[in-house]
Parts: C-alpha cells; sequence; structure tokens
C-alpha cells in the first residue's frame, strides 16, 4: 500500500539546538500531519496542513515549532529552540483528501531525544 | 472531552487462538472509531473503520470489530490468529465536526506464540 517515509528514524540532540524533522508524504496527498507520543503515552495530535498553510493545531503545537512544505518536497517539522520536553517520537501522516472516507497514512516516526 | 482507553498493554496468545483486544472511549456523541496496527519498523496501518449502520464492521485480514454505543466500546476481535499479527494495535477516535484530529489509545501490543 501507499507508504509514508520518515527520515532520519532516529535523532539525538542538545538542549537548544535546532531540529527538522522530515517526512516524505505519499505522492499524491494533498494533507498533511504531525503526531507526538511521549515515551509511555499517547499518541497525540499536534497539527494538519494544506495548501502552504496550518489548517489546525493542538496546544502541544508551541511557538518553536513550525510545519512547511517548500515546493512539494519533504513535510516538515522544525523545532527551534528544543527543550528536554521535546523528547518523543514523531509521526508523520498523509491523506489525499480531509474527511472519513480518506484514510490517513502514517511513517514509522522519528525517535527524537534533547539531552 | 473525548478520549480512548485500551486497558490492556499488553497480551499474548497463542497461534490458533481467539482474540478480543478491548477498547473503550468516552466522547458525548457518537464518533468515528478506527483500529490502526504498527507492525515492527513501519507506520500505522488502518485495519478497519466504524462510521454508522450495522455494528460490526469488517477489516483486513480477518479482523473485525464491534460498536457498542450503550457500552462506549470498540472492541477488535479476530477467530484464529497467526504469528504475524503480533504487533502493537490502537484504537482511535474522531469527532464527527472534526474527523482531522485523531485521539489515539495507549496501544496494545500483541505477542502470537508458537
Amino acid at each position: 500500500g501507499p507508504k509514508v517515509l520518515q527520515i532520519p528514524s532516529h535523532q539525538i540532540i542538545d538542549m537548544g539546538q535546532m531540529v527538522t524533522l522530515n517526512c516524505d508524504p505519499v505522492s499524491n496527498h494533498l494533507y498533511f500531519y504531525w503526531y507526538k507520543q511521549i515515551l509511555g503515552q499517547q499518541m497525540e495530535f499536534l497539527v494538519n496542513f494544506y495548501n502552504g498553510k496550518v489548517m489546525e493545531k493542538s496546544k502541544l503545537f508551541k511557538d518553536q515549532f513550525s510545519v512547511e512544505r517548500p515546493d512539494g518536497s519533504y513535510f516538515t517539522l522544525k523545532i527551534q529552540p528544543t527543550a528536554l520536553e521535546d523528547s518523543a517520537v514523531y509521526f508523520c501522516a498523509s491523506s489525499l483528501r480531509q474527511g472519513f472516507q480518506d484514510t490517513q497514512y502514517f511513517g514509522p516516526g522519528t525517535r527524537l531525544l534533547v539531552l | 472531552a473525548q478520549s480512548v482507553t485500551q486497558p490492556d498493554a499488553r497480551v499474548t496468545v497463542s497461534e490458533g487462538a481467539s482474540l478480543q483486544l478491548r477498547c473503550k472511549y468516552s466522547y458525548s456523541g457518537t464518533p468515528y472509531l478506527f483500529w490502526y496496527v504498527q507492525y515492527p519498523r513501519q507506520g500505522l496501518q488502518l485495519l478497519l473503520k466504524y462510521y454508522s449502520g450495522d455494528p460490526v464492521v469488517q477489516g483486513v485480514n480477518g479482523f473485525e470489530a464491534e460498536f457498542s454505543k450503550s457500552n462506549s466500546s470498540f472492541h477488535l476481535r479476530k477467530a484464529s490468529v497467526h504469528w504475524s499479527d503480533s504487533a502493537v494495535y490502537f484504537c482511535v477516535l474522531s469527532e464527527r465536526s472534526n474527523y482531522n484530529v485523531l485521539y489515539f489509545g495507549s496501544g496494545t501490543k500483541l505477542t502470537v506464540e508458537p
């Protein structure tokens, strides 16, 4: 089936530095999402993105977070500066359209450790 | 507020046995409900989803789930498991007013023993 790729699979970074997480969505998809899963906790919605704009974001999407998809390339999540509480697995997802009938396809996640 | 509870963090069954993974939700209306599965080193994959109508929905690989409004549950079942079913299973909810935001349970790790 359709696959979403995430690069890198693991990232270790010092607190205060910038990190960019990359997502290669399904090729014809138009809607993009990031979710965050802290170790031992549930996966939680961060943000969704369409047509170059953030459509909706949760309270977890702090001011230090930003998303973009320049020129149809990777869909990225940037954290600048990072904090210890940003350590988590970040999952990217994409869908062709919005709506119940449209499945969100997920990547395998990027494990981020902030030291 | 909406939430999803999967009370069993780990379940171990023998190959060929039947399976039920439990899911309870909290939501004031009737939600959309999903089961996703994550195999090792892979992304989450949709197994099945419920919108309305017949409370028993069929999914891929012989999985089915039953919606119960009275019990606020959406349990996943399979009649006979295979070792390849070993994975983490997530019960997921979305609101009918905003189906793009998914709310996840904490997941159940299923191990199928030979």
